[in-house]
């Protein structure tokens, strides 16, 4: 398996523009997250899918970020409208869960979005 | 989920085994002890994880406290690819929360 495919690998936007980050997670894995990180904040869990529905969006900082599951091999994290804030990197990870609290997260390599 | 504690940052001489140290003194029974690195420019990778008992994988060791209270992963040689942030989680669900961690310095 070519491991967790996300794009773009990077994004550079103007502020107010909209951004769609994609992620395609390994075939067969029932859990996908989306992580922020920033030197800020470090890496933060935005939102948690299991079976393509959201279980925790607690980690999504406001309403102008949204992220959808459509089918078991893809996955959408926008901002609309987007802020310089909003620079970051992304990173998509999924796993297989089996309900023994002990799966193993794959991460992809990113997404760096800039937003000027 | 249970709060953390590791040094921001460890040195260690290549070929050396490394020591990394974790507290998290308010852990659950049922919480796994998890241990992530991410090297540069990376996303984080999973290394080991454990319960109650010692284990082993080829990657490291990780010894846990008797009491729970407290792990460390144990690099056996370190080499200047292991040089990374490494992340100790506490987690009982499906989810990782990611602290700060420990940057890791490899010296040649």
């Amino acid at each position: 398996d070519a491991g967790v495919i996300q794009s773009p690998r990077h994004e550079v936007t103007e502020m107010g523009q909209e951004v769609t980050l994609r992620c395609k997670p390994i075939s067969g894995h029932n859990s996908l997250f989306w992580y922020r990180q920033t030197m800020m904040r470090g890496l933060e869990l935005l939102i948690y899918f299991n079976n393509n529905v959201p279980i925790d969006d607690s980690g999504m900082p406001e309403d102008r970020f949204s992220a959808k599951m459509p089918n078991a091999s893809f996955s959408t994290l926008k901002i609309q409208p987007s802020e310089p804030r909003d620079s970051a990197v992304y990173f998509c990870a999924s796993s297989l869960d089996l309900g023994d609290r002990v799966a193993e997260a794959f991460f992809g390599q990113g997404t760096r979005l800039t937003v000027v | 989920d249970a709060k953390t504690t590791q040094p921001n940052s460890m040195e260690s001489n290549e070929e050396e085994p490394v020591h990394l140290p974790c507290n998290h003194s308010t852990i659950s029974g049922t919480d796994y002890i998890h241990w992530y690195r991410q090297l540069p420019s990376q996303g984080p990778e999973y290394v080991i994880h454990g319960l109650t008992s010692n284990v082993n994988n080829r990657m490291a060791s990780l010894a846990i406290a008797e009491d729970r209270k407290s792990s460390t992963l144990i690099l056996h040689r370190a080499t200047l690819r292991d040089a990374a942030v490494y992340y100790c989680i506490p987690n009982t669900g499906n989810q990782f929360y990611f602290g700060t961690g420990t940057s890791l310095t490899v010296i040649p």
